[in-house]
């Protein structure tokens, strides 16, 4: 069974600085998708980022960005000019794409970042 | 607009009763997911369909019953047998594309007294 271990509980950055969440996996699995969801206190689950496994390039959106190194099985998620909206738990999760578990997601423990004003 | 709609919000039950949370979706997704999120936890699967009339348990199925009768729909009945059942309950959906994400709805708070 795939894991995936998010090593920060929580983390703090000031308003227009940049942070980096850390995320690692472990799977057997050469092909798989990994994703980055916002949980802000309103508790409803937002999509940040996707990555593709077999994809060498890294994902952007806008402000976020993701290291994804495969061999280290590491996929951090890089946030730019940080703002107190991007205040809420982050959770790094893992998917599938073979086998019975290829319609679920994996996720981690979340991390928790606060944005000082 | 689409979405996924989990109803009620806030649930208070005293133990010992079943209790059932709503999950409807009108994204037209084939996929529907429960996911319960304890503190420090992060998320755990309890069940989740690919398709009407069948669904399959998750990591933490014991205590919980589901059915999938209609595609907008996925209930969720926490039992009796659930041993520690208050926590934060979401519903999810995804097409059956296995490189997409899932939908997410508000969540339900259940609190066992």
């Amino acid at each position: 069974a795939q894991t995936v271990t998010q090593s920060q509980p929580e983390m703090s950055v000031q308003e227009a600085e940049t942070v980096t969440l850390s995320c690692t996996y472990d799977t057997s699995e050469s092909d798989y998708y990994l994703f980055w969801y916002k949980q802000p206190p309103s508790r409803q689950m937002i999509l940040v980022i996707r990555q593709e496994a077999y994809k060498q390039q890294n994902a952007t959106e806008n402000r976020f960005s993701v290291n994804f190194q495969k061999a280290a099985k590491s996929f951090s998620l890089k946030i730019s000019d940080s703002q107190l909206g991007d205040a809420a738990m982050y959770f790094c999760a893992y998917r599938s794409v073979g086998g019975a578990g290829s319609y679920q997601l994996t996720f981690g423990k979340g991390t928790k970042l606060s944005v000082i004003p | 607009d689409g979405g996924i709609t989990q109803s009620p919000k806030y649930l208070f039950r005293k133990e010992g009763q079943n209790v059932t949370l709503s999950c409807e979706q009108n994204l037209n997704h084939d996929a529907m997911y429960w996911y319960r999120q304890d503190p420090g936890q992060g998320l755990r699967l309890i069940y989740y369909s690919q398709i009407v009339n069948d669904f399959q348990k998750g990591d933490i199925a014991e205590g919980y019953s589901v059915s999938r009768e209609k595609k907008e729909s996925f209930p969720l009945t926490v039992t009796s047998a659930q041993k520690n059942p208050t926590a934060f309950y979401l519903c999810a959906s995804s097409i059956r594309d296995r490189g997409q994400e899932l939908f997410f709805g508000e969540g339900s708070r259940l609190t066992v007294l």
